[in-house]
């Protein structure tokens, strides 16, 4: 699996947009970017995941530029119950190969602000 | 409510006394993982397994084994436990098959071996 860089830590004032980088220049053609997120020391939580083209929830946007090297999570209005670690991971899905495995880096201590 | 259900949720025990840490998806997921999170190491996989009977080691498998006779059941066992396998630990069921929409965890299995 591609290897992912993010800062390690953002601020974000609450009600505000928050944007969280992530660069992922090894990615190759069959490969997702996924985002997870853990709120202190619960289960880490799935948030979204595409592959080139950007994507929308109910919980998040993701951008992924069109040479796929790297990408931006949103979260558009950001409240005090988003302060968590975000990771940014990048895989082959499992229907596409078994031995795909979901590696968890540092990922990046986002703090919203009142 | 779709859930992975961990069971308990924190157990102290003592060197060399053998305990089972339960897990149980109620997704009819293929996919089940055991990780072990530690300060600063971040999430490590344990174990995983594709299906009924098909188990395999992730990255830090020495001192666990699992077991899946049951689709929804994923048990982890501590055989000898010692004080290196204090830790967090966390369940993880995916489906493999179709559009993956990510991982789901369960809520953790704090882990003191004294």
């Amino acid at each position: 699996d591609a290897k992912t860089t993010q800062p390690t830590s953002m601020d974000c004032a609450e009600g505000r947009a928050a944007n969280l980088p992530c660069n992922h220049s090894t990615i190759s053609g069959n490969e997702y970017v996924y985002w997870y997120r853990q709120i202190h020391s619960q289960g880490p939580q799935y948030i979204i995941h595409g592959l080139k083209n950007n994507e929308t929830n109910e919980m998040a946007s993701l951008i992924i530029t069109e040479d796929r090297k790297s990408s931006t999570l949103i979260l558009p209005h950001a409240t005090l119950r988003d302060t968590a670690v975000y990771y940014c991971i990048v895989r082959v899905p499992l229907y596409v190969t078994s031995g795909s495995r979901l590696t968890f880096g540092e990922g990046t201590q986002l703090t919203v602000n009142p | 409510e779709a859930q992975v259900t961990q069971n308990p949720r924190y157990l102290i025990t003592v060197t060399g006394k053998k305990l089972t840490v339960t897990c149980s998806q109620n997704m009819n997921h293929e996919y089940m993982s055991w990780y072990r999170q530690d300060p600063g190491l971040g999430l490590r996989q344990i174990y995983y397994s594709m299906n009924v009977e098909v188990t395999d080691k992730g990255d830090v498998p020495e001192g666990y084994k699992v077991s899946r006779k049951e689709k929804r059941n994923f048990p982890l066992i501590l055989e000898s436990p010692s004080p290196n396998q204090t830790s967090l630990y966390f369940c993880a069921s995916s489906p493999m098959t179709g559009r993956e929409g990510g991982y789901t965890f369960g809520s953790g299995t704090r882990l003191t071996v004294v």
